[in-house]
């Protein structure tokens, strides 16, 4: 059973138009994170929640932005997307932020921006 | 800044080798490092966890060692099957983030 969810798979979108990815877990984890994959590169976190605190320390840029309205549910939006924004974007949850606890990642959301 | 190196970048090995992936990083102050497998557009699948206290893990056919002194870590795969031909990417946990290295592309020629 699937037990972090992200949909869309696959997204295309306008250059500047906005575009919501959405994330969903069954595992009650406290922690959501996302990452951006650019195509053959090393994923790069984008941000977290610890619960409901929101922690940008890898300094994302403002055009990301992220909302978790309750434990399970985590949005990622793109303001205006650049061509750069092209990317596979990945969720995962962990259940504690400390040493003893492993990431569960999502199949991921390919996103192209036209 | 901590950097996580992976080498080879890419590695073609017929069925039944043995083969071993190398990841490096350069901070020594690491809680634990885990070996993903990513197949092609797909998401990340954690294969090994070793935490920095630990010198190995094992799993089936897989066996990951840590060096945290020399920053050092290896995958070992045993018996090498088509089915492992994916990507293999290594990650640090330090502070509150994982820093991942750039993965090896493995394919296993039958």
């Amino acid at each position: 059973d699937a037990m972090v969810i992200q949909n869309p798979r696959y997204q295309v979108t306008q250059f500047g138009k906005p575009v919501t990815l959405s994330c969903s877990q069954t595992l009650n984890h406290n922690v959501m994170y996302w990452y951006q994959q650019k195509s053959s590169q090393a994923p790069k976190l984008l941000f977290h929640y610890y619960d409901k605190d929101f922690n940008n320390e890898a300094d994302t840029p403002d055009n990301f932005q992220s909302r978790r309205p309750n434990t399970s549910f985590c949005f990622l939006d793109i303001r205006s997307p650049g061509l750069g924004d092209t990317a596979m974007y990945l969720c995962a949850t962990s259940k504690r932020r400390d040493s003893q606890e492993t990431q569960y990642f999502g199949p991921g959301t390919r996103l192209l921006v036209l | 800044k901590q950097e996580v190196t992976q080498i080879p970048a890419a590695l073609s090995v017929p069925e039944g080798e043995n083969l071993v992936l190398n990841c490096s990083f350069t901070d020594s102050a690491i809680y634990n490092l885990q070996w993903f497998r990513q197949d092609h557009g797909k998401g990340l699948t954690s294969l090994l966890l070793i935490q920095s206290s630990q010198r190995e893990q094992t799993s089936g056919r897989l066996n990951a060692s840590l060096d945290k002194s020399s920053g050092r870590s290896t995958l070992y795969i045993a018996a090498s099957q088509p089915g492992d031909s994916a990507t293999y990417l290594c990650a640090v946990h330090a502070g509150n983030m994982l820093t991942f290295g750039g993965g090896t592309r493995l394919m296993v020629k039958p």
